[in-house]
């Protein structure tokens, strides 16, 4: 069964600090993986993904996110911190060998804290 | 709609009530999840749909959970004989048949058992 494990349940960050989020993952199929943003009472937004190709791939807000295959990880890094990335983040990978069409597993998530 | 509605945003209700939730996807999306939430976790797959049928349903954590999809479009969620631990944020997505991985949430619906 596919899982992710987020190391970390609360970072708290300097604003233009480099902002770092972990997360691991165990699937028995080559993975998707996912990093989605989540702002108060608001839905889950998609940052960026990783399917296939390139192992470093770009999202939206500046986040981008390498796939290491040997190390089983999935981390998400931004250079510098905005005030605006407060938010909880969750890693997430496909449930199935059905690239994601039947839904994805995600971890506990994590929470960003952005000090001034 | 232009994005994944759901209704009610909030819902209090007793133990032992019945309780519906309601989605409607994105225009055109086959696909539709159910996710829960509960405080300070992740979102925890319950069923998903493709067109009418639930294909995988295998998240429902008993069988006071069921959830329809009858045309093909809107879903309801339907929880019997609600239990205090039901509370949570119940979530749902759908996606195209084209970005089938590319799941779009909506805002969810919090329940609250008294």
């Amino acid at each position: 069964a596919q899982s992710v494990t987020q190391l970390g349940s609360h970072v708290s960050v300097s604003e233009g600090a480099l902002v770092l989020l972990r997360c691991n993952y165990s699937s028995s199929v080559p993975p998707y993986l996912f990093w989605y943003v989540q702002y108060p009472n608001q839905g889950l937004q998609l940052l960026l993904k990783y399917t296939t190709g390139a192992t470093l791939v770009k999202g939206i807000n500046g986040f981008e996110a390498e796939f290491k295959k040997s190390e089983t990880s999935f981390h998400l890094t931004k250079p510098s911190a905005h005030m605006s990335d407060a938010a909880e983040y969750f890693c997430a990978v496909t449930r199935g060998p059905g690239g994601g069409a039947d839904g994805l597993t995600f971890g506990k998530g994590t929470h960003l804290i952005i000090q001034p | 709609g232009a994005g994944v509605s759901q209704t009610p945003s909030n819902k209090v209700t007793e133990k032992g009530k019945y309780v519906e939730l309601r989605c409607d996807p994105i225009s055109g999306h086959t696909a539709l999840y159910w996710y829960r939430q509960s405080l300070g976790q992740g979102p925890e797959f319950l069923i998903y749909f493709q067109g009418t049928g639930a294909a995988d349903d295998s998240g429902l954590p008993n069988d006071r959970f069921f959830a329809v999809r009858p045309e093909g479009s809107v879903s309801t969620l339907k929880i019997q004989r609600t239990e205090r631990g039901d509370s949570a944020v119940y979530l749902c997505a759908s996606s195209s048949p084209i970005s089938a991985n590319v799941l779009t949430f909506g805002a969810g619906s919090r329940l609250t058992v008294l």
